[in-house]
């Protein structure tokens, strides 16, 4: 059984630019979450998707977007980045949509906006 | 916004000594959830309770859920400077994803 994983593991990004960050979920999951968490914060929940649909969303604008593919690995989009993005993006799997199960976190994406 | 609130926000103790986290919630839950997080990587899931039960127990942790007064309790027993880590209670408010706090930051000193 594999653990989630995500990628790239750090990215430095420049104001105003576009990041895709990456996750695969825990084998047998079929729902993703993703979280943004800020320095000395609590993770901050901003979508989940289940079989390929969002399925709840989070306080997040429009320009942070995602995406499901059919093996259940999902992307995170952040169009015109701003300075408050930089924080730890987490993935996390489930085997059945909404929080009734424990969550699988992977190890999470340090994004540095410059 | 956050439902759940950890106290203290930092805990320091001995290694051997029992370490007790605190969290406080404002809306009824289906369950609560703790998670330990190391050094600012992933989550690690660490116990869940559910609404209807008061207490549950998982190695040296003992988890206790009041509902009547909205708030739950974290022990771990005999620490370990393995043990130093942040701990973030999370909450399902309903058929809603997770509402995490802001942590407790326990350091235990060998």
């Amino acid at each position: 059984e594999t653990g989630v994983t995500q990628s790239p593991t750090h990215l430095i990004k420049t104001r105003g630019q576009q990041v895709t960050l990456r996750c695969s979920s825990q084998s047998g999951h079929n729902t993703v979450s993703w979280y943004q968490q800020a320095l000395g914060q609590g993770p901050q929940f901003i979508f989940q998707y289940y079989r390929e649909e969002e399925n709840g969303r989070g306080n997040f604008p429009p320009r942070f977007s995602g995406l499901q593919f059919p093996n259940y690995s999902s992307e995170l989009n952040v169009n015109a980045l701003e300075l408050d993005d930089s924080a730890l993006y987490l993935c996390a799997s489930s085997p059945i949509p909404g929080s009734t199960y424990e969550q699988y976190f992977g190890p999470g994406t340090r994004l540095t906006v410059t | 916004s956050q439902q759940g609130e950890e106290d203290p926000q930092a805990l320091s103790i001995q290694e051997g000594e029992n370490a007790t986290m605190n969290c406080s919630y404002k809306t009824s839950i289906n369950n609560l959830q703790w998670y330990r997080q190391n050094s600012g990587r992933g989550l690690v899931h660490l116990i869940l309770i559910r609404s209807n039960e008061r207490e549950k127990h998982s190695g040296r942790l003992r988890v206790t859920l009041d509902t009547s007064k909205k708030s739950s309790s974290l022990l771990i027993t005999a620490s370990r400077a393995a043990d130093t880590a942040s701990y973030f209670c999370a909450t399902e408010p309903g058929n809603t994803p997770l509402v995490f706090g802001k942590g407790t930051r326990l350091s235990v000193i060998a």
